[in-house]
């Protein structure tokens, strides 16, 4: 059965400082893989998504998540946080060869930007 | 605009009074799901449904209901609501029921039972 698994559900940084979110998933085949972005009082939005392409994935305001296969791990990085990162980050996985349809959500994340 | 429409995005409600969360969709996604969200649990599906018609049962399914009678529309039903699905909802559509297809959220419902 996939999971996902979300180290540290509260991480906080200095606005400039690099942003380290982490997320191991299990799977038994090469999953798909997703980052989405929750701001407060708002529904999820994709930042990126990995689909066994480029392992290093480009997202949008500046995120990016490097899928490592030997590490079971798709953590999400950026350089530097600017204090609109603060949200919640849900890391997902889903299975390419299931009938389900079913995207798994890790328990997030939440980032806090200290001036 | 492409969007994902919940309604009521707040909701007061008292043990057993029959509930319907409405959500539509804009962009002819075949595959529509339902969320809720709780502290420390992440999302965890209801239902989902892959075309009109056709749903089935998400990982927490317990006292709720759908249907998918249009392809737009994919209502939540709580026959007889309790304290515990006190929660945030999430209608979620994608174009069709493939994996690596981004998924597009509504803007939440907040539930509360008491």
């Amino acid at each position: 059965a996939q999971s996902v698994t979300q180290l540290g559900s509260h991480v906080s940084v200095s606005e400039g400082a690099l942003v380290l979110l982490r997320c191991n998933y299990s799977s038994s085949v090469p999953p798909y893989l997703f980052w989405y972005v929750q701001y407060p009082n708002q529904g999820l939005q994709l930042l990126l998504k990995y689909t066994s392409a480029a392992t290093l994935v480009k997202g949008i305001n500046g995120f990016e998540a490097e899928f490592k296969k030997s590490e079971t791990s798709f953590h999400l990085t950026k350089p530097s946080a600017h204090m609109s990162d603060a949200a919640e980050y849900f890391c997902a996985v889903s299975d390419p060869d299931s009938s389900a349809s079913k995207i798994i959500f890790g328990s997030g994340t939440r980032l806090s930007i200290r001036p | 605009e492409a969007q994902v429409t919940q309604n009521p995005r707040y909701l007061i409600t008292v043990t057993g009074k029959k509930l319907t969360v409405t959500c539509s969709q804009n962009m002819n996604h075949e595959y529509m799901s339902w969320y809720r969200q709780d502290p420390g649990l992440g999302l965890r599906q209801i239902y989902y449904s892959m075309n009109v018609e056709v749903t089935d049962k998400g990982d927490v399914p317990e006292g709720y209901k759908v249907s998918r009678k249009e392809k737009r529309n994919f209502p939540l039903i709580l026959e007889s609501p309790s304290p515990n699905q006190t929660s945030l909802y999430f209608c979620a559509s994608s174009p069709y029921a493939i994996e690596a297809t981004e998924a597009f959220f509504g803007q939440g419902t907040r539930l509360t039972v008491v």
